[in-house]
């Protein structure tokens, strides 16, 4: 069975740094593209990055270029996104997703973790 | 204001049938680009419905369909049900600003 875990969302101050991860098993990881999808508090989808599976390109919606860094570990069947200089607005539940077939469509999708930046 | 248009909110009694449009432009839907829908139920992840404008995949009932024509595409839902009842989005590839893109979203209500 394919299954995400996301973890390391937690309340933050603004101007903080924080990694999320994302644990991936039941599906050779090293195969897919992956990417990362927040959801402010009752609003919508929103897609911020995407690495390929070899780990060699990276893609960044333009509200997070800069601040934001995504990356993986084959061996260990792990994407992550590093977030620097949070601000509010980056409050929202984040959501690790696999790329089925490089098409841009996520079939599988982590319960998400939830990123309060608050002071 | 999303570069992928739906309306905000849809409704249908059970057994009627209702559809979600998705508008986009030349740079996105209308360049070829596949549309994608996720539904997603209150508290949880979203789930792909349907891929590659009118593929479904293993498990969603095919009550569900989904079509692309022009610079549109739509989500289709027939004989409705009460755990229909969800969010839904469209999403696509721009190729002007080369990233993935999800529309505003749009809640279905079962009445």
């Amino acid at each position: 069975e394919v299954q995400l875990v996301e973890s390391g969302g937690g309340l933050v101050q603004p101007g903080d740094s924080l990694r999320l991860s994302c644990a991936a098993s039941g599906f050779i990881f090293s195969r897919y593209e992956m990417n990362w999808v927040r959801q402010p508090p009752g609003k919508g989808l929103e897609w911020i990055s995407y690495i390929s599976s070899s780990g060699n390109t990276m893609y960044y919606a333009d509200s997070v270029k800069g601040r934001f860094t995504i990356s993986r570990d084959n061996a260990k069947n792990s994407v992550y996104l590093q977030i620097n200089s949070l601000r509010a607005e980056d409050t929202a539940v984040y959501y690790c997703a696999r790329d089925q077939g490089g098409n841009w469509d996520f079939d599988s999708w982590g319960q998400g973790t939830l990123l309060t930046v608050s002071s | 204001q999303s570069v992928l248009t739906q309306p905000p909110s849809v409704s249908g009694a059970p057994g009627q049938r209702v559809t979600i449009s998705c508008t986009g432009s030349s740079s996105n839907i209308g360049a070829g680009h596949d549309v994608h829908w996720y539904q997603q139920r209150p508290g949880t992840a979203p789930k792909l419905v349907i891929y590659g404008n009118s593929n479904r995949p293993s498990g969603v009932p095919d009550r569900f369909s989904g079509s692309k024509s022009g610079t549109s595409a739509s989500l289709a839902i027939t004989g409705l049900q009460a755990e229909d009842e969800a969010d839904y989005y469209c999403q696509s590839y721009d190729r002007r600003l080369s990233v993935s893109f999800f529309g505003g979203g749009t809640k279905l209500t079962v009445l």
